[in-house]
């Protein structure tokens, strides 16, 4: 089936430094993607998301990229704070059924 | 606004025996969502309701898996004959309808350990 995967499983980066998450997705068809943060002990919490139509998007801190040519999305945290340290997951949905499709997550540690 | 709230928040049992796990949605949202997250992996989907019917059950991994949202509202997640590898989270969302491009909503699971 279709699958939504990460570059990297762990990222270290120093306090005050940007992070960028990445990850690839093999669903053409897609139109949705999301981006979750998830502590120990808790539910992904939603950070961030995008439509197809769009290639770019910005929040507070954050910014997801959508490159749909090569399937890549990524998340950047600028200047990176120790409690950004989480898992991050990406997740692609859009289908009718609703349902996400996450990929493994990376690990996000922030060193002070 | 309060969340999605699940309960327990911790359950342990025996194999062979079976469990509810509840979920509370946020107010209003129509959609709920149920998954499971093993240890290092990110959450797989099991079934989502539209209102009180199941959408989509093409998740569950066998028939000692089902789930049940009667009003509309609060859903419970049922577990038959608990075996060893179910133990994992139990994620709900919910969003406020399904339109495969609404924001889903998590609650923080219940960690379910079969001995």
């Amino acid at each position: 089936g279709e699958s939504v995967g990460l570059h990297l499983p762990t990222l270290s980066v120093q306090e005050g430094d940007n992070s960028i998450i990445n990850c690839a997705y093999s669903n053409s068809a897609s139109d949705y993607f999301i981006w979750y943060k998830q502590e120990s002990g808790k539910g992904p919490q939603f950070i961030i998301d995008i439509r197809s139509n769009m290639d770019k998007r910005q929040g507070q801190r954050v910014t997801v990229l959508l490159n749909k040519t090569v399937k890549h999305l990524s998340l950047q945290i600028a200047a990176t704070q120790p409690g950004d340290s989480a898992v991050y997951f990406c997740a692609e949905g859009g289908g009718s059924q609703g349902n996400l499709i996450f990929g493994k997550g990376t690990k996000l540690s922030v060193k002070p | 606004g309060a969340g999605v709230s699940q309960t327990p928040s911790n359950k342990v049992t025996e194999k062979g025996k079976y469990v509810e796990l509840r979920c509370d949605p946020i107010s209003g949202h129509t959609a709920l969502y149920w998954y499971r997250q093993s240890l290092g992996q990110g959450p797989e989907f099991l079934i989502y309701f539209q209102g009180t019917g199941a959408a989509d059950d093409s998740g569950l991994p066998n028939d000692r898996f089902f789930a049940v949202r009667p009003e509309g509202s609060v859903s419970t997640l049922k577990i038959q004959r608990t075996e060893r590898g179910d133990s994992a989270v139990y994620l709900c969302a919910s969003s406020a309808r399904t339109s495969g491009l609404d924001t889903q909503y998590f609650g923080p699971g219940t960690r379910l350990t079969v001995l």
